[in-house]
């Protein structure tokens, strides 16, 4: 039963370097997301993918890319980390479609940029 | 895009008692789902409650219930018999039916005191 797996749960990088997280899913899930989260902001949308080879922007896609590898996969990329991508953040996927179905949550990434 | 906008960012009650937090969002589509979802200092993110927009009647899940307002686009939650557990973090969550895209307010911060 693993659901929404992250990895990894911590990293500590410095400003410039580049990062990719990375998601996966075993629910044969068609929709997967990308969330940060602040204290006092909730949780915002980086970047969606709606179904396998399409990928949307969602609130705060600046400063990050992402790759729908192929159903199961979903990775994000920060290209030269800054330190206000301090944050954690946190995959999420759905089954898609027009469901009431809840999105299933991973554990969440903690991510500190020096 | 579409907004949630959780208004109290910090809530208190007495066990056993009954809390309400509150939610409004903005939309202009007509097909959309409502969540809530609970997050705790572990946080993992939990299912509370869900509403489809197209039914008129309230969902309950045992000690929690909704007060959903189609045409004030309100989507309040109502906690009774308030628990110790349910201290946590609250989330109004807003998905598209159209596009799956999905938002989150910016949480509600639920204190219960014994």
């Amino acid at each position: 039963n693993a659901g929404v797996t992250q990895t990894p749960k911590f990293q500590v990088l410095k400003t410039g370097q580049s990062m990719t997280l990375q998601c996966a899913q075993d629910m044969n899930h068609n929709s997967m997301y990308w969330y940060r989260q602040d204290p006092g902001m909730g949780l915002r949308l980086i970047y969606y993918s709606a179904s396998e080879g399409t990928t949307d922007k969602g609130e705060v896609p600046n400063g990050y890319n992402v790759s729908r590898l192929n159903k199961r996969e979903f990775s994000l990329r920060l290209e030269s980390a800054a330190p206000s991508q301090t944050s954690v953040y946190f995959c999420a996927s759905i089954s898609g479609g027009s469901s009431n179905q809840p999105q299933h949550f991973g554990d969440g990434t903690r991510l500190s940029i020096l | 895009a579409q907004t949630v906008t959780q208004s109290q960012p910090e809530m208190s009650v007495q066990e056993a008692e009954t809390v309400t937090l509150s939610c409004t969002y903005d939309t202009s589509e007509s097909d959309y789902y409502l969540f809530w979802y609970k997050q705790p200092p572990s946080r993992q993110m939990i299912l509370v409650i869900r509403q489809e927009a197209y039914k008129q009647q309230n969902a309950t899940e045992n000690r929690f219930s909704v007060n959903f307002q189609k045409a004030a686009k309100s989507f309040s939650l109502k906690i009774s018999d308030s628990q110790l557990g349910d201290a946590a973090m609250y989330f109004c969550a807003y998905r598209s039916g159209g596009t799956n895209d999905m938002r989150f307010g910016a949480g509600t911060r639920l204190t219960v005191k014994p």
